[in-house]
């Protein structure tokens, strides 16, 4: 049982660059979010979804993107990359239940130069 | 609106040591609170949580109580090891099912 599988595991981008992060779950969760790590700020939140088809704005979401296409899959897209952008993702995913707690994958290292 | 705040590190220990990482919330209602452990290069992973008032959290010997009064959730540990350096989060989850982080308390223990 995998979990939650992110790729890839550190990426480096120039200013404008764009990409996207890929999370992947394989525990039927129907919720996932899409956190950011930074030094002394703890995890921010970006963007979660609540199911396949449904996504919301977290306390970060400017200049990400993200679908549901599937419960499995949550991407997280960086339309045009920025150095404010530097820090570590990372993607989480729990079932419906309000005490199940969040299973993390082992993050993205992203650094914009 | 919600929010959580932890004690700032980092904590530095000696093994046996007796560990308290501090822990306040404000929250609207009746959230759930844990407590997640980051290990270096590692994601976050559930340590021990607690969902309602006076009930008491605990795995590998570590314990934290909710207390509504004080509005507080504070972890604790007999007798650390070295093992247990890591990085040590609080959060809350609340009526929307999101989960509120605070800001991480880093520990390190030295032999």
């Amino acid at each position: 049982n995998a979990g939650v599988t992110q790729t890839p595991k550190f990426q480096v981008l120039k200013t404008g660059q764009s990409m996207t992060l890929q999370c992947a779950q394989d525990m039927n969760h129907e919720y996932m979010s899409w956190y950011r790590q930074d030094p002394g700020m703890g995890l921010r939140l970006i963007h979660y979804s609540v199911g396949a088809g449904i996504t919301d704005q977290g306390e970060v979401p400017n200049g990400y993107n993200v679908s549901r296409s599937t419960t499995e899959d949550f991407p997280l897209r960086l339309l045009s990359a920025a150095p404010s952008q530097t820090s570590v993702y990372f993607c989480a995913s729990w079932d419906r239940s309000q005490n199940s707690p969040l299973h993390f994958g082992n993050g993205t290292r992203l650094t914009v130069t | 609106g919600d929010s959580v705040t932890q004690m700032e590190g980092p904590v530095t220990l000696s093994e046996e040591a007796f560990l308290t990482i501090n822990c306040t919330y404000t929250a609207t209602g009746y959230p759930s609170l844990f407590w997640y452990v980051q290990y270096p290069g590692e994601g976050l992973q559930l340590l021990l949580k607690a969902t309602k008032a006076d009930d008491k959290g605990s795995n590998k010997g570590f314990e934290a109580t909710y207390r509504k009064e004080t509005t507080s959730f504070h972890l604790e540990k007999g007798s650390v090891q070295v093992s247990d350096s890591a990085v040590y989060f609080c959060a809350l989850r609340d009526s929307s099912y999101k989960l509120i982080f605070g800001s991480g308390t880093r520990l390190l223990v030295r032999p």
